[in-house]
């Protein structure tokens, strides 16, 4: 069963840029989150998608925005890129069943490497 | 503001004994908890996760779940050096909002 795909594995930008990241789930898998890893702030929630529909943002600026195709595969987009925004980042999707109560767990991809210049 | 907070590391014990790893979260609500290990340039790996109160065994994982004092807790026996990570604990928010909230984290290293 393949896992959480990212893409790319490393990027390099200018301040200014902007950048968008790809993230294919787990297949079945409908709920797809993204974070942000830095060393000083841990891993930090920045979104979740749903059947398409953004259910949950973190406390990031409007620069991050984020959607879901119909195929459950979701994008991650940052503008005008700032020093600061170089990080992991990364996406996990999760096998959610409407009021099933239970979750089992978020699978995170290898991440997609920010850097900032 | 919703917190995860983690025993501050890092954390080192010898091969072969236990290491204890301990978790405590302020939304009462929360309902679910997992346990991600984290090696060094890799991304976090599900190893554990908790619903009920009391303990659950994985092979030499146990994890403990106390939510009269909000309180969650890893241990590993037999302790390997290839068990040197990052050890992170996650608490999913309560209601809809399914936002997983992280620790820190806490650095083991097992020494041979």
């Amino acid at each position: 069963k393949a896992g959480v795909t990212q893409t790319p594995r490393y990027l390099i930008k200018t301040r200014g840029q902007q950048v968008t990241l790809s993230c294919s789930p787990i297949s079945g898998h409908r709920s797809v989150s993204w974070y942000q890893q830095t060393p000083g702030q841990g891993l930090q929630f920045l979104f979740e998608y749903f059947s398409e529909t953004q259910r949950n943002k973190g406390n990031f600026p409007g620069r991050f925005s984020g959607r879901q195709f119909s195929n459950s595969r979701s994008e991650m987009n940052v503008s005008t890129l700032e020093l600061g925004d170089s990080a992991l980042y990364l996406c996990a999707s999760s096998l959610w069943r409407s009021g099933h109560g239970l979750d089992y767990g978020y699978t995170f991809g290898s991440g997609t490497r920010l850097t900032v210049v | 503001q919703k917190e995860v907070e983690q025993n501050s590391g890092p954390l080192s014990v010898p091969e072969g004994a236990i290491a204890s790893l301990n978790c405590t979260y302020s939304d009462r609500g929360s309902q679910s908890f997992f346990w991600y290990r984290q090696y060094s340039g890799k991304s976090p790996e599900l190893i554990m996760f908790i619903y009920s109160n009391g303990d659950k065994e994985d092979g030499r994982f146990t994890a403990q779940l106390n939510k009269a004092s909000q309180y969650v807790s890893l241990l590993i026996r037999d302790s390997q050096p290839s068990d040197s990570a990052t050890y992170l604990c996650a608490v999913l928010g309560s209601g809809s909002a399914r936002q997983l909230t992280f620790g820190s984290g806490t650095q083991l290293t097992v020494l041979p």
